[in-house]
This record gives C-alpha cells, sequence and structure tokens, in this order.
C-alpha cells in the first residue's frame, strides 16, 4: 500500500460544478497536509496549507482534515475551465521531515 | 511572496554532455531545497535534499556521482546531470523550503524540461 493515494482522474466536471478531490494515507502520524495545483509543464503551485484535523477556507477552496479516517479533501466551489490542472497533495509527519506526494488527480473542468 | 525560479527552463543537449539547473528563491532565503524529477503524467520523485553549505542527502536509488547538487548559498541551488544521456531526459522540479510563523512551506520553481539526444 502507497504511503499516500490519490484517484489518477481524469476528473471530468462542467463548469460551475463543486469538485471533490481526495487524499488518503496511511501513516497516522501526518499532521501537516498541503493542497498544490500543477498546470501541463509548470511547477506545482501552492494553494492550501493546513495543520493537524479541521477546515480552512480561502476563496473558492476549503482544505478539510479528517485525521480520524485518515482523510483529506479540497473541495472548489463554482469551478472554471482555468480551475483545469493535476492537484497534488502532500503531507508530512513533523515540522522539518521532507513532505510526501500523492500521485496527483487530474482535473478538467469543461465550459 | 515566494518565489523559486529555475533556469534553464528547457534544454536539449547531446548524449554525454553534462548539463547544470540552477534553482533561487527570488525573494526568502531558504536553508532547504529539493530537488525532483517527473515523468509525463506521473507525480513527483524527490532525488535529493539541500542544506546550505553541506552536502545533500540523496534518495535511495539516485546516484549522487551523476546528479550533483551544490547549494552554496540561501538562496540558490544548482543541479548538474553528469554525461547525461536520454534516459535522464525528464522534467525536473526544484523546491525551496520558506519558514514561516510555526513552520515552513514549499514552494515550487516553474521547471525545467531537459531533452537528451
Amino acid at each position: 500500500q502507497k504511503e499516500v493515494e490519490q484517484d489518477p482522474g481524469p476528473l471530468s466536471v462542467p463548469e460551475g460544478a463543486i469538485v471533490s478531490l481526495n487524499c488518503t494515507y496511511s501513516n497516522s502520524a501526518f499532521q501537516y497536509f498541503m493542497w498544490y495545483r500543477q498546470y501541463s509543464r509548470k511547477g506545482p503551485e501552492l494553494l492550501m496549507y493546513t495543520y493537524s484535523s479541521g477546515n480552512k477556507e480561502d476563496g473558492r477552496f476549503t482544505a478539510q482534515v479528517d485525521k480520524s479516517s485518515k482523510y483529506i479533501s479540497l473541495f472548489i466551489r463554482d469551478s472554471q475551465p482555468s480551475d483545469s490542472a493535476t492537484y497534488l497533495c502532500a503531507m508530512r509527519r513533523d515540522y522539518g521531515q521532507n513532505f510526501v506526494f500523492g500521485p496527483g488527480t487530474r482535473l478538467s473542468v469543461l465550459p | 511572496g515566494a518565489v523559486v525560479s529555475q533556469h534553464p527552463s528547457w534544454v536539449i543537449c547531446k548524449s554525454g554532455t553534462s548539463v547544470k539547473i540552477e534553482c533561487r528563491s527570488l525573494d526568502f532565503q531558504a536553508t532547504t531545497m529539493f530537488w525532483y524529477r517527473q515523468f509525463p503524467k506521473q507525480s513527483l520523485m524527490l532525488m535529493a535534499t539541500s542544506n546550505e553549505g553541506s552536502k545533500a542527502t540523496y534518495e535511495q536509488g539516485v546516484e549522487k556521482d551523476k546528479f550533483l547538487i551544490n547549494h552554496a548559498s540561501l538562496t540558490l541551488s544548482t543541479l548538474t546531470v553528469t554525461s547525461a544521456h536520454p534516459e535522464d531526459s525528464s522534467f525536473y522540479i526544484c523546491s525551496a523550503s520558506k519558514q514561516g510563523p510555526s513552520t515552513d512551506t514549499q514552494y515550487f520553481g516553474p521547471g525545467t524540461r531537459l531533452t537528451v539526444l
């Protein structure tokens, strides 16, 4: 079993839809979580950063962490074609440890 | 802000030559930088962790004599692919760790596409 898993997609949704992207993980010690967006042939761009369980909202994006289920989510409201990209989750145990990345989910928002 | 640049953005070279890729943190100091490799439609593969002023820590299976990493200052790390071969063709991405109030966050460069003929 991989340490961090994501459905690779592709996930196709119509413009304006609410998108739910998810990661599951096996290491219960993870407590720092990040979401990145990566456009084709570009470096990943940090979207959200959360610590421990709970929700965090930033504009159209909401990050949710459920440590009891070892499950994190990224919700995108009012999705736009410009949101079409690959979304990577990343997590780590402690400050100073390397982040472990999920394989990414490809999202396509259709106009 | 937290901007990380890479140069060059793409490079084509002949087999057997060496290629140097630069990674710079433009508006912050980064004690730690990371080098990743990414194949098409695959996730990031960590190659090495680079700390300013010390030797890089390579991940298992990464040849340190082939992928030379130098982190000479708090804003610059370089990756040199020595004696490049076609199988080294890939997308190389660096990231830099920025210190925050309670933890640090990784910010990525735009990547360098290497094609070895």
